[in-house]
């Protein structure tokens, strides 16, 4: 499968504890999104990489959030410090843009909850 | 910034109904659409998209939509659903100049036989 992908596809943390997510994007996708999806909502913009390069940041994104692409290929995603509201489902996308357009393609998702 | 509305929350169709699903954005500028369908247990997968040209868009699975610059409006349209399309269904919206995808919250759509 040449899909997104994303490890773990579930986390159980207690509050406090530090998590890390990993995301493997579609090969040569020069591009990578995070988001952050909650019951009844959809989702919501975090971060995105051009290669190795982020290139913005949400104000969602709190200091206890960290995200890396270090050889532009995978990212990582980590929360530090989690709190109960963190709990959520974080989705990568890939994309790969041509010509001023590009279609962002999701992976499963990794689901956190933080007890 | 921009946003995305979904007026309907949850549907719900006997098999061989029409659909359409509402979606209305908020940005003056240049846009590109999209929809997103969410399959029970399954990743979000690429409906249809509109950048520019013909307003009617084709979509997998039957699915079409139609941009209407003057409502600020991307409705989604299936003639006849199936008990397979139960899934949400999600409305994005990006702009020329910024990558990032504003989505909706969903509509919720069960088809019963």
């Amino acid at each position: 499968d040449t899909g997104v992908s994303q490890d773990p596809r579930h986390k159980i943390t207690k509050r406090g504890q530090n998590v890390t997510f990993r995301c493997d994007p579609i090969s040569e996708h020069n591009r990578l999104y995070w988001y952050r999806q909650t019951l009844g909502q959809g989702p919501e913009f975090l971060t995105y990489f051009q290669n190795e390069a982020q290139l913005e940041k949400s104000r969602l994104l709190s200091d206890r959030f960290s995200a890396e692409r270090p050889k532009g290929s995978f990212s990582t995603l980590e929360i530090q410090r989690t709190e109960q509201g963190d709990s959520a489902m974080y989705l990568c996308a890939s994309s790969f843009r041509d010509r001023g357009v590009e279609t962002q393609y999701f992976g499963p998702g990794t689901r956190l909850l933080v007890l | 910034a921009q946003s995305v509305s979904q007026h309907n929350h949850h549907v719900i169709l006997s098999e061989a109904a029409s659909l359409e699903l509402g979606c209305n954005y908020s940005y003056g500028g240049t846009v590109n659409l999209f929809w997103y369908v969410q399959y029970p247990g399954q990743h979000l997968q690429l409906l249809l998209k509109y950048f520019s040209g013909d307003p009617l868009v084709k979509g997998i699975k039957g699915f079409e939509a139609e941009f209407i610059k003057s409502k600020f409006s991307f409705n989604l349209r299936k003639p006849s659903v199936q008990w397979s399309d139960t899934a949400e269904y999600f409305c994005a919206v990006n702009t020329g100049t910024a990558s990032k995808l504003t989505f909706g919250t969903g509509t919720r759509l069960q088809v019963t036989l």
